[in-house]
């Protein structure tokens, strides 16, 4: 049963656009929510994360929107560049009994075309 | 401030034969956490260490087993290895209690 899911799997997208990457949970027992970057070869980086709180939070060209009702959330990446080209994973980190784990979705694979 | 680090970057084993991984926190974390990384299954949570205790562990058999260190740095053994073992494990850490999660650029491990 994957608790996370991650969509879309792969991304295209030109230099200057916005990509969006979307994720959905089943478990209210997540209490954070955490996006990864990671570059083939590399350990997954952490990009921006939000608690179940907070509806969105901006940190430069990176937004996460989050609907708890919907139980929903989101990765706004604006202005993309080269750069960014990376498969970007969400998670959510469980609370009570199963407290600190991360479970992962799937992942993307953005790539931004110059 | 360094990173977390693990060794080594690339272990090549055979069947049956046991695996040991490393990973040394971020200065000041005490806690860390053991990933697996395999191609088609995305990341998979194995163990969770903290204090010197395993906390949580994952949905992985007994022969995937480690420990923590009273420096905090820690080891992942996989004992008995089978080809689906091969994977990219990935150690992160937090600070106690934390929510933040780092990882380490991951140990490559075969199975042949």
């Amino acid at each position: 049963q994957q608790q996370v899911k991650q969509s879309p799997q792969s991304l295209i997208v030109q230099k200057g656009g916005i990509s969006i990457i979307n994720c959905a949970y089943e478990n209210t027992a997540f209490d954070y929510f955490p996006w990864y970057q990671q570059f083939p070869g590399k350990g997954p980086a952490l990009l921006i994360a939000i608690r179940p709180d907070v509806s969105e939070k901006k940190e430069g060209r990176f937004t996460i929107s989050f609907n708890k009702s919907a139980k929903q959330f989101s990765l706004h990446i604006m202005d993309s560049q080269p750069g960014d080209s990376a498969t970007y994973f969400c998670a959510a980190r469980w609370g009570g009994t199963s407290y600190g784990k991360l479970t992962f979705g799937q992942g993307t694979i953005l790539t931004v075309h110059p | 401030e360094a990173g977390v680090t693990q060794s080594p970057t690339h272990l090549i084993k055979t069947r049956g034969q046991q695996a040991t991984l490393r990973c040394s926190p971020i200065s000041g974390h005490t806690s860390v956490y053991w990933y697996q990384q395999a191609l088609g299954l995305g990341l998979q949570f194995l163990l969770w260490y903290d204090e010197g205790e395993e906390r949580n562990r994952g949905n992985f058999p007994p022969r995937f087993s480690g420990r923590q260190f009273p420096n905090y740095s820690s080891e992942l053994n996989v004992n008995a290895l089978e080809l689906e073992d091969s994977a990219l494990y990935l150690c992160a850490s937090s600070s106690r209690l934390g929510y933040e999660q780092f990882f380490g650029p991951g140990t490559r491990l075969t199975v042949l």
